[in-house]
C-alpha cells in the first residue's frame, strides 16, 4: 500500500458537535502528524504521534485530540465544534528515517454550521 | 504572529523562463527548510528541503537558496513549464528533520504558455 489516504473528504457538521476524522498511511510510516489549514492560510500544526504516542503539540485546545494505531492508521477528534473549526484537515507521515520527505494525505474538507 | 512569510501571494511568469519564490522567516532556532507544491484537490506535495548547515541545494529544475544572516530563503524553478502551476509553500522545522513544519501562508505561481 502507498500514499496516504484520508477519510471522508468533505463533512459538515453542526456546532458544538464531535468529528472523528481518519488518516491510513504506508506500512513503515510510523510518524504522523496532523494540520489544520484555513482558507488562504498555510497549514497549522495540531501535534504528532511517534509509535503511537504524542510528541508534539501546536497552539490547539484539548479538544482537539487524536490517536495512532499499530497498523499505522490515525484519528484525529475534534470535540464542541466551533465555526472556526471550519478548515481543510491534512495528514502527514513519515518513515522512521532521517529524510524529511513528509507525504501528505488530500485532506478532509470539514464544514461547521 | 507569523514566524514563517511569504509575502508574495500570487506569480506570473512566460513559460521556460525562471521563477523565484521567496520566503522570511524570524525564528533564528529553525534549522531545516522545506518547500512544498499544491495543487487544487490534493494534499501538498515535498519538493526540496535545505539544512542550516548548507547555503544551496539543487534537484532538477529546482534550486533553494538559504541566506542565514537575513533569514530568507528562496526557490528558483528553471525553466518554469505550465505545469508548475500551483500554490508554493514554505516551511521550517525548529527541531531538525525530526520536528513539526511551521508553514508560510503559500504563493501562488501561474505559467503562462
Amino acid at each position: 500500500e502507498t500514499g496516504v489516504t484520508q477519510s471522508p473528504t468533505h463533512l459538515i457538521k453542526t456546532r458544538g458537535q464531535q468529528v472523528t476524522l481518519r488518516c491510513s498511511s504506508q506500512s513503515g510510516h510510523n510518524t504522523v502528524s496532523w494540520y489544520q489549514q484555513a482558507l488562504g492560510q498555510g497549514p497549522q500544526f495540531i501535534f504528532q504521534y511517534y509509535r503511537e504516542e504524542e510528541n508534539g503539540r501546536g497552539n490547539f485546545p484539548p479538544r482537539f485530540s487524536g490517536l495512532q494505531f499499530p497498523n499505522y492508521s490515525s484519528e484525529l477528534n475534534v470535540n464542541a465544534l466551533e465555526l472556526d473549526d471550519s478548515a481543510l484537515y491534512l495528514c502527514a507521515t513519515r518513515p522512521p528515517t532521517g529524510d524529511y520527505g513528509y507525504t501528505f494525505g488530500s485532506g478532509t474538507r470539514l464544514t461547521v454550521v | 504572529d507569523q514566524q514563517v512569510k511569504q509575502n508574495s501571494p500570487s506569480l506570473s511568469v512566460q513559460e521556460g523562463r525562471i521563477s523565484i519564490l521567496n520566503c522570511d522567516y524570524t525564528n533564528s532556532m529553525f534549522d531545516y527548510f522545506l518547500w512544498y507544491k499544491k495543487y487544487p484537490a490534493e494534499g501538498p506535495t515535498f519538493l526540496i528541503s535545505i539544512s542550516s548547515i548548507k547555503d544551496k541545494n539543487e534537484d532538477g529544475r529546482f534550486t533553494v537558496f538559504l541566506n542565514k544572516s537575513a533569514k530568507h530563503l528562496s526557490l528558483h524553478i528553471v525553466p518554469s513549464q505550465p505545469g508548475d502551476s500551483a500554490v508554493y509553500f514554505c516551511a521550517a522545522s525548529p527541531g531538525g528533520s525530526q520536528g513539526n513544519l511551521i508553514f508560510g501562508k503559500g504563493t501562488k505561481l501561474s505559467v503562462k504558455p
